[in-house]
């Protein structure tokens, strides 16, 4: 079983849908969540970030973790064209950025929104 | 891109010939990373730095090597290249507590 899992779709919704993203992983002692937006022949940005469960909320995007089920998603609502991007999933056991923690990533969920 | 610059912005070489790709950050973190990006595997890490001369491997380092020799720079080298390290190469750096921010890539075909 690999450490993150998440649907690589493609997802394809129409303008103005609630779009749901998940990633599912088996390491409980991971604690810190992150959703980056990648666009097609770009580097990954990040998008959303979150420590240990619970959700939070920026403009369209809202992010949920549930360590009890070792699920996390990422909702969009009202979803724009401009959404049309690969989601990648990323997590982490310890604190960020010391030497020894590495990011572990999901294979990304590709979407496609239609005007 | 969270002032980060990667060269060359696309490349291909020949199979047995080195290669050396070069991250550089005007941010002055500490920590910088090198990942590749391939179908079905996701982005995945090769090496590390947190500090000037200071590097740790990665999940899949093998035929990789990196320097560090000052903070705003981290070269990653592939030694002979082999067709299995055609990919797209990713630069990140980070802030200790902080996530990881991405460069725009460099495409690697190794013929």
């Amino acid at each position: 079983q690999k450490e993150v899992e998440q649907d690589p779709g493609p997802l394809s919704v129409p303008e103005g849908a609630i779009v749901s993203l998940n990633c599912t992983y088996s390491n409980s002692a991971f604690q810190y969540f992150m959703w980056y937006r990648q666009y097609s022949r770009k580097g990954p940005e990040l998008l959303m970030y979150t420590y240990s469960s619970g959700n939070k909320e920026d403009g369209r995007f809202t992010a949920q973790v549930d360590k009890s089920s070792k699920y996390i998603s990422l909702f969009i609502r009202d979803s724009q064209p401009s959404d049309s991007a690969t989601y990648l999933c990323a997590m982490s056991g310890g604190a960020l950025n010391q030497a020894g923690t590495a990011l572990i990533f999901g294979k990304g969920t590709t979407l496609s929104v239609s005007s | 891109d969270a002032g980060i610059t990667q060269s060359p912005r696309h490349k291909v070489t020949e199979t047995g010939t080195p290669v050396t790709l070069r991250c550089h950050q005007t941010e002055n973190h500490r920590y910088m990373y090198w990942y590749r990006q391939d179908p079905g595997h996701g982005l995945r890490l090769i090496h590390y730095s947190y500090g000037v001369k200071d590097t740790d491997k990665g999940e899949v380092s093998d035929g990789y090597s990196v320097s560090r020799s000052k903070t705003e720079d981290f070269l990653l080298t592939l030694e002979s290249a082999t067709s299995s390290q055609t990919s797209v190469y990713f630069c990140a750096i980070g802030t200790s507590g902080e996530t990881q921010y991405f460069g725009p890539g460099t495409r690697l075909l190794v013929l």
